[in-house]
């Protein structure tokens, strides 16, 4: 059982470069989202999912385009890279309400 | 906003219990309580949650105020490798799917030899 599985785990882009990152989950949640994590700060919601076909934004949409034509994917797309956009990225999934979140490892990006 | 306050950095000697404290004054009624950790940059990690009763798990403690205004997080017997930023999370429903998380910047706590 892989969890949550994201690749790839470390990437540098040019600014104004596209790119998907990709998140995958074997556990049939429902639930997926994405975050973003700053140095030294708590992670910020970007996009989340409430099943295949349904997505909507979080705190930090722009910049960001999510789609989830399957339960197990949740591709997050980089339009235009920016070097704001800098970070990890964290997708996670849940069964439903008030349950626990798994985490993948990580997408380390670097926008030059 | 912020809807919890943790303080940004803890010590606690292994072996010892950790003591982990959290304001939520702004509670309602239907947020639970969770509490995940960060070691190390890797994905976050689930602890425990709870909505008013303490809860325990294999992990760790949670305590509840009975106005639900805080909550401790308590780990029994603290080790080297509990070292990690502590998240305290207040959150509500979104839908009957799932709920958002919105993370602070935690304690960071420090377990000593």
């Amino acid at each position: 059982n892989a969890g949550v599985t994201q690749t790839p785990k470390f990437q540098v882009l040019k600014t104004g470069q596209s790119m998907t990152l990709q998140c995958a989950q074997d556990m049939n949640h429902e639930y997926m989202s994405w975050y973003r994590q700053d140095p030294g700060m708590g992670l910020r919601l970007i996009h989340y999912s409430v099943g295949a076909g349904i997505t909507d934004q979080g705190e930090v949409p722009n910049g960001y385009n999510v789609s989830r034509s399957t339960t197990e994917d949740f591709p997050l797309r980089l339009l235009s890279a920016a070097p704001s956009q800098t970070s990890v990225y964290f997708c996670a999934s849940n069964l439903g309400v008030n349950t626990e979140a798994f985490f993948g490892q990580g997408t380390r990006l670097t926008v030059v | 906003d912020a809807k919890t306050t943790q303080p940004p950095s803890m010590d606690c000697a292994e072996g010892r219990a950790a003591n982990l404290p959290c304001n939520h004054s702004t509670i309602s009624g239907n947020e639970y309580v969770y509490w995940y950790r960060q070691i190390h940059s890797q994905g976050p990690q689930y602890i425990i949650h709870g909505l008013k009763n303490n809860e325990t798990n294999e992990m760790a403690s949670l305590i509840i105020t009975e106005d639900r205004k805080s909550s401790t997080l308590i780990l029994p017997h603290a080790t080297l490798r509990d070292t990690a930023v502590y998240y305290c999370i207040v959150s509500p429903f979104v839908d009957n799917y799932g709920q958002n998380f919105v993370f602070g910047p935690g304690t960071r706590l420090s377990v000593l030899p």
